[in-house]
């Protein structure tokens, strides 16, 4: 168990629903990062926030969007959704937003779009 | 400009033998290294890292992976395969100087044959 928690484990929605995904990040931890993980992308980095603070952003779609709460607790809306958005969606965290932090991951968050 | 190239998409080995998954990386600065496990529907598990400290590290589950600057290379080890290895891997550099974006490597499918 990694400490970080993600809801929920399980999503089929139609296409151009929107989804909202939660992530907890372990105790103490500042920084969270959200990950998509397609069959034909492999893994990709959407984005990062460092203590409510947006920090780093990869390849995240106008469609999608996330936050960083005060309770430092993430969330990442994904809206007009596509077949293509069917992915394992990760959440991680780590202390800081630092290179030598590790980070850990959460067992994801299953999407399906139908 | 930073980059992470696994060499192998599959690698196949009988249980009992030893393993080797390749990692290449490029790098201007000082980066740190990290090794990732997932399991079939499962999270994303660290299993070892690198952060200028000694050169040859060792991670969870017998795994251990050494750095070579000169062959700017980080392949991962074990001595002996076990059917519970059977997994994909991913060789992750964070650099130094970055905007703490993970660059993620393609992954390696590791095969156990009993």
């Amino acid at each position: 168990d990694s400490g970080v928690t993600q809801t929920p484990k399980h999503l089929i929605t139609a296409t151009g629903q929107r989804v909202t995904l939660r992530c907890s990040p372990r105790s103490g931890d500042l920084s969270v990062y959200w990950y998509q993980q397609s069959l034909d992308q492999g893994l990709q980095f959407l984005i990062q926030y460092y203590n409510g603070e947006e920090r780093a952003k990869g390849n995240i779609l106008e469609r999608f969007s996330a936050q960083q709460f005060p309770d430092l607790h993430s969330e990442l809306n994904l809206s007009s959704l596509e077949l293509g958005d069917s992915a394992l969606y990760f959440c991680a965290s780590s202390v800081q937003g630092s290179s030598g932090n590790t980070i850990y991951f959460g067992e994801g968050s299953w999407l399906t779009v139908v | 400009a930073q980059s992470v190239t696994q060499l192998d998409s599959h690698v196949s080995v009988s249980e009992g033998t030893p393993v080797l998954l390749r990692c290449n990386y490029s790098s201007s600065y000082s980066p740190s290294l990290f090794w990732y496990v997932q399991h079939p529907n499962k999270g994303l598990q660290l299993l070892l890292k690198y952060t200028s400290a000694a050169t040859l590290v060792k991670g969870i589950n017998g795994f251990e992976a050494e750095f070579k600057k000169s062959e700017t290379s980080f392949h991962l080890t074990k001595p002996s395969a076990h059917m519970s290895d059977a997994a994909e891997y991913f060789c992750v550099v964070i650099e130094r100087n970055s905007n703490y974006q993970l660059i993620w490597g393609a992954g390696t499918k590791l095969i156990i044959k009993p």
